[in-house]
Protein backbone atom coordinates (compact mmCIF):
# COMPACT_ATOMS: atom_id res chain seq x y z
CA UNK A 1 0.00 0.00 0.00
CA UNK A 2 1.34 3.39 -0.73
CA UNK A 3 1.01 6.41 1.99
CA UNK A 4 2.05 9.97 2.24
CA UNK A 5 3.74 11.72 5.60
CA UNK A 6 4.10 15.49 5.12
CA UNK A 7 6.05 16.10 8.55
CA UNK A 8 4.92 19.61 9.11
CA UNK A 9 1.36 21.06 9.33
CA UNK A 10 2.58 24.24 9.44
CA UNK A 11 5.43 26.35 8.31
CA UNK A 12 6.01 30.13 9.23
CA UNK A 13 9.03 32.07 7.01
CA UNK A 14 10.17 35.31 6.61
CA UNK A 15 9.64 36.37 3.47
CA UNK A 16 13.28 35.98 0.91
CA UNK A 17 13.80 33.31 3.53
CA UNK A 18 14.34 30.12 2.13
CA UNK A 19 12.17 27.13 2.93
CA UNK A 20 11.57 23.35 3.03
CA UNK A 21 8.37 21.19 3.15
CA UNK A 22 9.31 17.92 3.92
CA UNK A 23 7.44 14.69 1.85
CA UNK A 24 8.43 11.17 2.88
CA UNK A 25 6.49 8.63 1.19
CA UNK A 26 5.84 4.57 1.07
CA UNK A 27 5.44 2.19 -1.91
CA UNK A 28 6.38 -1.22 -2.94
CA UNK A 29 5.95 -0.23 -6.18
CA UNK A 30 7.33 2.37 -8.46
CA UNK A 31 6.41 5.87 -7.71
CA UNK A 32 5.20 8.79 -9.65
CA UNK A 33 5.27 12.04 -7.02
CA UNK A 34 3.68 15.05 -7.36
CA UNK A 35 3.40 18.47 -5.49
CA UNK A 36 0.46 20.57 -5.58
CA UNK A 37 -0.53 24.20 -4.18
CA UNK A 38 -3.62 25.13 -2.98
CA UNK A 39 -3.78 29.10 -3.00
CA UNK A 40 -6.74 29.95 -0.30
CA UNK A 41 -10.29 29.68 -1.50
CA UNK A 42 -9.40 27.71 -4.65
CA UNK A 43 -8.87 23.93 -6.15
CA UNK A 44 -5.55 22.55 -6.17
CA UNK A 45 -2.94 23.35 -8.48
CA UNK A 46 0.04 21.12 -9.93
CA UNK A 47 3.37 22.62 -8.74
CA UNK A 48 5.92 19.91 -10.29
CA UNK A 49 6.42 15.92 -10.31
CA UNK A 50 8.41 13.41 -10.39
CA UNK A 51 8.28 10.88 -13.06
CA UNK A 52 11.29 9.68 -13.78
CA UNK A 53 15.14 10.49 -14.64
CA UNK A 54 16.66 13.80 -12.97
CA UNK A 55 16.36 13.52 -9.21
CA UNK A 56 16.03 17.10 -9.18
CA UNK A 57 12.78 18.61 -10.54
CA UNK A 58 12.39 22.22 -11.41
CA UNK A 59 8.60 23.47 -10.83
CA UNK A 60 6.64 26.74 -11.40
CA UNK A 61 7.11 29.77 -9.04
CA UNK A 62 10.59 28.89 -8.54
CA UNK A 63 10.07 25.50 -6.42
CA UNK A 64 12.64 22.96 -7.05
CA UNK A 65 12.20 19.20 -5.26
CA UNK A 66 14.52 15.76 -4.61
CA UNK A 67 13.60 12.83 -4.76
CA UNK A 68 15.49 10.44 -2.84
CA UNK A 69 14.93 6.77 -3.26
CA UNK A 70 17.21 5.39 -0.29
CA UNK A 71 15.59 7.67 1.97
CA UNK A 72 12.09 7.77 0.75
CA UNK A 73 11.68 11.58 0.20
CA UNK A 74 10.61 14.15 -1.53
CA UNK A 75 11.29 17.45 -0.59
CA UNK A 76 10.08 20.66 -1.93
CA UNK A 77 12.55 23.46 -1.67
CA UNK A 78 12.25 27.16 -2.92
CA UNK A 79 15.66 29.36 -2.17
CA UNK A 80 13.58 32.58 -1.46
CA UNK A 81 10.17 33.04 -0.67
CA UNK A 82 7.42 35.31 -1.47
CA UNK A 83 4.08 36.53 0.28
CA UNK A 84 2.32 35.59 -2.40
CA UNK A 85 4.02 31.97 -1.44
CA UNK A 86 1.57 32.25 1.21
CA UNK A 87 -0.54 28.38 0.72
CA UNK A 88 -1.17 25.14 1.55
CA UNK A 89 0.75 22.22 0.15
CA UNK A 90 0.01 18.77 -0.58
CA UNK A 91 2.46 15.66 -1.30
CA UNK A 92 0.71 13.12 -3.14
CA UNK A 93 2.16 9.30 -4.68
CA UNK A 94 0.54 7.85 -7.76
CA UNK A 95 0.02 4.21 -8.41
CA UNK A 96 -2.37 2.10 -9.70
CA UNK A 97 -5.06 0.29 -7.82
CA UNK A 98 -8.17 -1.54 -8.40
CA UNK A 99 -8.45 -0.27 -11.98
CA UNK A 100 -7.95 3.65 -11.40
CA UNK A 101 -4.92 5.64 -11.07
CA UNK A 102 -4.77 6.30 -7.32
CA UNK A 103 -3.35 9.72 -6.03
CA UNK A 104 -2.40 9.50 -2.04
CA UNK A 105 -2.16 12.92 -0.81
CA UNK A 106 -0.57 14.06 2.68
CA UNK A 107 -1.62 16.02 4.86
CA UNK A 108 -1.16 19.23 3.74
CA UNK A 109 1.39 21.85 5.02
CA UNK A 110 0.40 25.29 5.66
CA UNK A 111 3.16 27.66 4.47
CA UNK A 112 2.87 31.01 5.82
CA UNK A 113 5.07 33.98 4.45
CA UNK A 114 5.46 36.86 7.11
CA UNK A 115 6.62 39.93 5.77
CA UNK B 1 -6.93 27.06 -15.80
CA UNK B 2 -8.63 23.97 -16.67
CA UNK B 3 -12.37 24.26 -17.59
CA UNK B 4 -14.11 22.92 -14.34
CA UNK B 5 -16.76 24.51 -12.55
CA UNK B 6 -18.11 23.05 -8.93
CA UNK B 7 -21.83 24.36 -8.13
CA UNK B 8 -22.70 25.22 -5.74
CA UNK B 9 -19.78 27.06 -4.60
CA UNK B 10 -20.96 27.09 -1.22
CA UNK B 11 -24.11 25.24 0.44
CA UNK B 12 -25.68 24.98 4.14
CA UNK B 13 -27.96 22.25 4.57
CA UNK B 14 -29.83 20.29 7.26
CA UNK B 15 -29.42 16.87 8.72
CA UNK B 16 -31.28 14.35 6.85
CA UNK B 17 -31.45 16.07 3.42
CA UNK B 18 -30.20 14.97 -0.21
CA UNK B 19 -27.97 17.34 -1.63
CA UNK B 20 -26.35 17.46 -5.02
CA UNK B 21 -23.38 19.12 -6.02
CA UNK B 22 -21.99 19.53 -9.50
CA UNK B 23 -19.39 19.30 -11.79
CA UNK B 24 -18.91 20.41 -14.87
CA UNK B 25 -16.20 20.79 -17.67
CA UNK B 26 -15.29 21.41 -20.91
CA UNK B 27 -12.10 19.78 -21.63
CA UNK B 28 -14.07 16.87 -22.71
CA UNK B 29 -11.75 14.71 -20.04
CA UNK B 30 -12.43 10.97 -19.76
CA UNK B 31 -11.94 10.67 -16.10
CA UNK B 32 -13.26 12.91 -12.88
CA UNK B 33 -13.27 12.47 -9.51
CA UNK B 34 -14.66 13.49 -6.59
CA UNK B 35 -12.57 14.30 -3.60
CA UNK B 36 -13.09 15.42 -0.20
CA UNK B 37 -10.90 17.95 1.97
CA UNK B 38 -11.21 17.95 5.63
CA UNK B 39 -8.13 19.01 8.31
CA UNK B 40 -5.66 16.96 8.83
CA UNK B 41 -6.71 14.16 6.10
CA UNK B 42 -5.32 15.97 3.25
CA UNK B 43 -7.95 15.23 0.36
CA UNK B 44 -9.43 11.80 -0.10
CA UNK B 45 -11.14 10.18 -2.75
CA UNK B 46 -14.73 9.22 -2.82
CA UNK B 47 -16.08 8.29 -6.13
CA UNK B 48 -14.46 8.35 -9.82
CA UNK B 49 -15.73 8.06 -13.03
CA UNK B 50 -14.07 6.41 -16.20
CA UNK B 51 -16.42 7.52 -18.56
CA UNK B 52 -20.27 7.85 -19.67
CA UNK B 53 -22.57 6.07 -16.46
CA UNK B 54 -18.71 4.26 -15.89
CA UNK B 55 -18.30 4.78 -12.31
CA UNK B 56 -16.80 2.97 -9.25
CA UNK B 57 -16.08 3.70 -5.44
CA UNK B 58 -12.71 5.19 -3.92
CA UNK B 59 -11.85 4.99 -0.40
CA UNK B 60 -14.48 7.13 1.44
CA UNK B 61 -17.76 6.42 -0.62
CA UNK B 62 -20.26 4.99 1.75
CA UNK B 63 -22.84 7.77 2.15
CA UNK B 64 -22.59 9.22 -1.33
CA UNK B 65 -23.43 8.54 -4.70
CA UNK B 66 -22.87 9.71 -8.44
CA UNK B 67 -24.05 9.81 -11.80
CA UNK B 68 -22.55 10.69 -15.10
CA UNK B 69 -25.08 10.64 -18.14
CA UNK B 70 -23.27 13.10 -20.11
CA UNK B 71 -18.88 13.22 -20.29
CA UNK B 72 -19.21 16.92 -19.27
CA UNK B 73 -21.19 16.28 -16.06
CA UNK B 74 -20.62 14.22 -12.90
CA UNK B 75 -22.82 14.90 -10.14
CA UNK B 76 -22.65 13.96 -6.51
CA UNK B 77 -25.21 12.86 -4.09
CA UNK B 78 -25.59 13.06 -0.67
CA UNK B 79 -28.86 11.13 -0.13
CA UNK B 80 -29.52 12.09 3.85
CA UNK B 81 -26.16 14.49 4.78
CA UNK B 82 -25.09 14.17 7.68
CA UNK B 83 -22.53 15.83 10.24
CA UNK B 84 -19.93 14.00 9.36
CA UNK B 85 -19.91 14.79 5.89
CA UNK B 86 -19.48 18.83 6.38
CA UNK B 87 -16.50 19.31 4.16
CA UNK B 88 -14.88 21.15 1.19
CA UNK B 89 -15.62 18.61 -1.95
CA UNK B 90 -13.37 18.81 -4.87
CA UNK B 91 -14.20 17.84 -8.30
CA UNK B 92 -10.75 16.56 -10.53
CA UNK B 93 -10.57 15.58 -14.14
CA UNK B 94 -8.05 14.22 -16.08
CA UNK B 95 -7.64 12.88 -19.71
CA UNK B 96 -5.91 9.51 -18.97
CA UNK B 97 -5.39 6.79 -16.35
CA UNK B 98 -1.80 6.40 -16.56
CA UNK B 99 0.21 6.66 -13.66
CA UNK B 100 2.17 10.25 -14.62
CA UNK B 101 -1.34 11.81 -15.45
CA UNK B 102 -1.96 14.82 -13.23
CA UNK B 103 -5.10 15.82 -12.17
CA UNK B 104 -6.64 19.51 -12.25
CA UNK B 105 -9.04 20.13 -10.27
CA UNK B 106 -12.14 22.64 -9.69
CA UNK B 107 -12.29 25.34 -7.15
CA UNK B 108 -14.16 23.66 -5.06
CA UNK B 109 -18.08 23.57 -3.01
CA UNK B 110 -17.74 24.00 0.59
CA UNK B 111 -20.81 22.23 2.28
CA UNK B 112 -21.97 22.83 6.03
CA UNK B 113 -24.42 20.09 7.17
CA UNK B 114 -26.63 21.68 10.36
Amino acid sequence: AQSVTQLDSQVPVFEEAPVELRCNYSSSVSVYLFWYVQYPNQGLQLLLKYLSGSTLVKGINGFEAEFNKSQTSFHLRKPSVHISDTAEYFCAVSGFSGGYNKLIFGAGTRLAVHP
Amino acid sequence: DAGITQSPRHKVTETGTPVTLRCHQTENHRYMYWYRQDPGHGLRLIHYSYGVKDTDKGEVSDGYSVSRSKTEDFLLTLESATSSQTSVYFCAISDTNDYNSPLHFGNGTRLTVT
